[in-house]
């Protein structure tokens, strides 16, 4: 079975500043694939950035970056010069490569980001 | 279309009724998943469609959810004998290769 932990309910930052939002992961599958999402209070799931567990480099996109500990089985979103707009709900999310885990993401439970003035 | 589309955005209905969610997906796009997401929760997994068939139903809580891909594209969650703990936001996801797309969800609220 595969399963993501979210320990963050909410977190402050302010803007400008970068904040790491964690999540460790759990899972037999030897390939994998982490995800981060945001969902603003429209609720669409917005893609962020992808982590493959065989990847050499941690993944950036943009002022996003994933740092992965792969040993630690962490996987924690880093948002830099963070923006009023990034105030949103966070999801980690992983996908196996076996069969009944290659089809579909588990999610955590979500960290709730507020960003101040 | 250019994104994902659920419709209806909101559906208010009656313990024990019937409802149907439906899901537009990406064109083109052969995987389509539906989630349910709870009140602070993360979405929940419930099935998955390769093309027309169910290639992964194992989410679905019960016999009374059930979903149908008869064309390969659009996506009909069904629910019958709605209880008050099927209210949730439900959410569709379409897939080509490696991104998902998702909708923004159907808000379902059995009163």
């Amino acid at each position: 079975a595969q399963k993501i932990t979210q320990t963050q309910p909410g977190m402050f930052v302010q803007e400008k500043e970068a904040v790491t939002l964690d999540c460790t992961y759990d899972t037999s599958d030897p390939s994998y694939g982490l995800f981060w999402y945001k969902q603003p209070s429209s609720g669409e799931m917005i893609f962020l950035i992808y982590q493959g567990s065989y990847d050499q480099q941690n993944a950036t996109e943009g002022r996003y970056s994933l740092n992965f500990q792969k040993a630690r089985k962490s996987a924690n979103l880093v948002i830099s010069a963070s923006q009023l707009g990034d105030s949103a709900m966070y999801f980690c999310a992983m996908r196996g490569r076996n069969t009944g885990t290659a089809s579909k993401l588990t999610f955590g439970t979500g960290t709730r980001l507020q960003v101040t003035l | 279309g250019a994104g994902v589309s659920q419709t209806p955005s909101n559906k208010v209905t009656e313990k024990g009724k019937y409802v149907e969610l439906r899901c537009d997906p990406i064109s083109g796009h052969t995987a389509l998943y539906w989630y349910r997401q709870s009140l602070g929760q993360g979405p929940e997994f419930l099935i998955y469609f390769q093309g027309t068939g169910a290639a992964d139903d194992s989410g679905l809580p019960n016999d009374r959810f059930f979903a149908v891909r008869p064309e390969g594209s659009v996506s009909t969650l069904k629910i019958q004998r709605t209880e008050r703990g099927d209210s949730a936001v439900y959410l569709c996801a379409s897939r080509r290769i490696y991104g998902y797309t998702f909708g923004s969800g159907t808000r379902l609220t059995v009163v």
